[in-house]
């Protein structure tokens, strides 16, 4: 049973380039959430995806947009680029059980 | 104020004995409560949920959780090297939405002496 995957792991980007990341739910789970995880800090909340729509959204700019699909897999879009938003993401899925699960996360580089 | 508040660490522990963390937070309507494990360079990974007051035990970890103090800890029992990781808590809020967000505190970091 795959768990959660996000392509790709490692990413380097420029300054004012655009970024999208990409997340597959476990198995029967339909809900998606991101997340980002600065070094040394908790993962905040960015925003949350269930049947194809956003449902809840952390203190993240417009610059952060996100899609998920009639799959449920799900994409996290970063526009202009900001040397602040090096960091790992986290892409959690959820089903009917309690807990989130957790990705293994892209770590974006923006240079 | 931070919603989520933990000791940052660095918790050092000899091994095989008991790691205490603690974890307070702001929002006295929130509802679950997690610990998630999070190795260096790794994603969290879930060990514990609570959501009524008292303990809870799995194997060698005890979520313990108090909500008129507002406060959720952690104990691990007969430490181990491989318990070396930061501890994440985190809380649902207390609005239940499809799926609920978590709300993470920054971590403690445990160091499991030989």
């Amino acid at each position: 049973d795959a768990g959660v995957t996000q392509s790709p792991t490692h990413l380097i980007k420029t300054r004012g380039q655009q970024v999208t990341l990409r997340c597959s739910p476990k198995s029967g789970h339909d809900t998606v959430s991101w997340y980002q995880q600065a070094l040394g800090q908790g993962p905040q909340f960015i925003f949350q995806y269930y049947e194809e729509e956003e449902r809840q959204r952390g203190n993240f700019p417009d610059r952060f947009s996100g899609h998920q699909f009639p799959n449920y897999s799900s994409e996290l879009n970063v526009n202009a680029l900001l040397l602040g938003d090096s960091a790992l993401y986290l892409c959690a899925s959820r089903g009917q059980v309690y807990g989130y699960t957790f990705g293994s996360g892209t770590r974006l580089t923006v240079v | 104020q931070k919603e989520v508040e933990q000791n940052s660490g660095p918790l050092s522990v000899p091994e095989g004995a008991i790691a205490s963390l603690n974890c307070t937070y702001s929002d006295r309507g929130s509802q679950s409560f997690f610990w998630y494990r999070q190795y260096s360079g790794k994603s969290p990974e879930l060990i514990m949920f609570i959501y009524s007051n008292g303990d809870k035990e799995d194997g060698r970890f005890t979520a313990q959780l108090n909500k008129a103090s507002q406060y959720v800890s952690l104990l691990i029992r007969d430490s181990q090297p491989s318990d070396s990781a930061t501890y994440l808590c985190a809380v649902t809020p207390r609005v239940l939405a499809a799926g609920n967000k978590l709300t993470f505190g920054g971590g403690t970091r445990v160091l499991v002496k030989p």
